[in-house]
């Protein structure tokens, strides 16, 4: 059973659409990360969440942090076809070290 | 350099062949991490080390995997006997620590035929 649980899978749509994609588990994080990869490279950081709550944007993307810290999402408004790629959230659970990862959703954005 | 550096970036083995991967962590980052990834999944965890020291190794598959990081900077995974399910993208990852994410190699594929 993975820790973090990330929807959808997968998601294809058109340049001009907005997505989101969600990422939801039953534990407490001290914090949540957002991971982009692209075919061939290593995950790269987008964002860290911290406070339950919080909303952080990124040009057009905009993250979300939950209430009670145990879920977050992922907005990208008006993609564009270099927003494809592998989305990856990532969290430690609350006094531990090591990120354990969501299974990804890849996005697909066609032109 | 400026980013975590891994290499080779691509290994192809015989079974039964041992292989030795290599991470150049970024300068000044105490922790390290090394991750398997299979193809269209998330990077499983399998070792940490702060510093020259290996805090947790709950993640290898079994007793043919070790790593090491003797000086608390470039570590290297070792992978003796290879098998066909080891066959992966190994990625290694630094960090300050604490929640100030991780900062990832391009990886190392590994296939073994």
């Amino acid at each position: 059973t993975q820790l973090l649980e990330q929807s959808p899978q997968f998601l294809s749509i058109q340049e001009g659409e907005n997505l989101t994609v969600y990422c939801n588990s039953s534990s407490v994080f001290s914090s949540l990360q957002w991971y982009r990869q692209e075919p061939g490279e290593g995950p790269v950081l987008l964002v860290t969440v911290v406070t339950g709550g919080e909303v952080k944007k990124l040009k057009r993307l905009t993250f979300q942090f939950g209430d009670a810290r145990k879920d977050s999402s992922l907005h990208i408004t008006a993609a564009q076809p270099g927003d494809t790629g592998l989305y990856l959230c990532a969290a430690p659970l609350v006094g531990d070290y090591k990120l354990s990862f969501g299974a990804g959703t890849t996005v697909t954005v066609r032109a | 350099g400026a980013g975590v550096s891994q290499s080779p970036r691509y290994k192809v083995a015989k079974r039964g062949q041992d292989v030795a991967l290599r991470c150049d962590p970024i300068s000044g980052h105490v922790s390290l991490f090394w991750y398997q990834q299979a193809l269209g999944q998330g990077p499983e965890f399998l070792t940490y080390f702060q510093n020259e020291a290996q805090l947790d190794k709950s993640g290898l598959p079994s007793d043919r995997f070790f790593a090491e990081r003797p000086e608390g900077s470039v570590s290297t995974l070792k992978i003796q006997r290879t098998q066909q399910e080891d066959s992966a993208v190994y990625l290694c990852a630094s960090s300050l620590g604490g929640d100030r994410g991780a900062f990832f190699g391009q990886g190392t594929r590994l296939t073994v035929v």
